[in-house]
């Protein structure tokens, strides 16, 4: 079955302190890998995808086929990272996202 | 410009009855998508529109839910005979083309209440 799980419903952690939030994914094939982030009163947007390779806002990610986990990691939390976190997969080439329940990520002064 | 735009933002409704739910997309998307998210959960896929046509409905739970998209625009996502289980926030997303590499634009969403 095609699955995305986020074992973590609420992480704290404080100011400058590291950050990893888990994504474990099930998938019969080499699915694309997303995360989501949702901030406060905002809508639901691309933070990034595992094929661009690249960090946005600090945040990387990295695709490990063996342990089926994207994990999302940023070395140095700052406040204005607090939000909702979504880890999303999609068959490669198509469109149909599953997603996982979701990570809050609370940064504490 | 305009990001994908969703109305109404909230909607109440009694068990039984029937509602609508639209979505403007981005100008030029060709693709529009609609999911549901309830509460503690992720958006989970309903439905996908390429053009005017659902190329995949595969998502929606029964037969009382159904969208439409007459002019390759503007979707709506009905629901007939609402019941309580229905009660959730439902999401609209667009992209340029069906194609996971086309970022999803996600709307603010219409929370649906179902009392």
């Amino acid at each position: 079955a095609q699955r995305v799980t986020q074992p973590e419903k609420l992480l704290s952690v404080f100011k400058g302190a590291p950050v990893e939030l888990k994504c474990n994914y099930s998938y019969s094939g080499s699915p694309e890998l997303f995360w989501y982030v949702q901030y406060s009163r905002q809508r639901l947007q691309l933070l990034l995808r595992h094929i661009s390779r690249e960090s946005i806002k600090g945040f990387t990610a990295d695709l490990n086929k063996g342990e089926t986990s994207f994990h999302l990691k940023k070395p140095f939390a700052q406040e204005e990272d607090s939000a909702m976190y979504y880890c999303a997969l999609s068959g490669p080439g198509t469109y149909k996202y599953i997603f996982g329940t979701g990570t809050r990520l609370k940064v504490l002064a | 410009g305009a990001g994908v735009s969703q109305t109404p933002s909230n909607k109440v409704t009694e068990k039984g009855k029937y509602v609508e739910l639209r979505c403007d997309p981005i100008s030029g998307h060709t693709a529009l998508y609609w999911y549901r998210q309830s509460l503690g959960q992720g958006p989970e896929f309903l439905i996908y529109f390429q053009g005017t046509g659902a190329a995949d409905d595969s998502g929606l739970p029964n037969d009382r839910f159904f969208a439409v998209r007459p002019e390759g625009s503007v979707s709506t996502l009905k629901i007939q005979r609402t019941e309580r289980g229905d009660s959730a926030v439902y999401l609209c997303a667009s992209s340029l083309q069906a194609v996971s590499t086309d970022t999803q634009y996600f709307g603010p969403g219409t929370r649906l209440t179902v009392l």
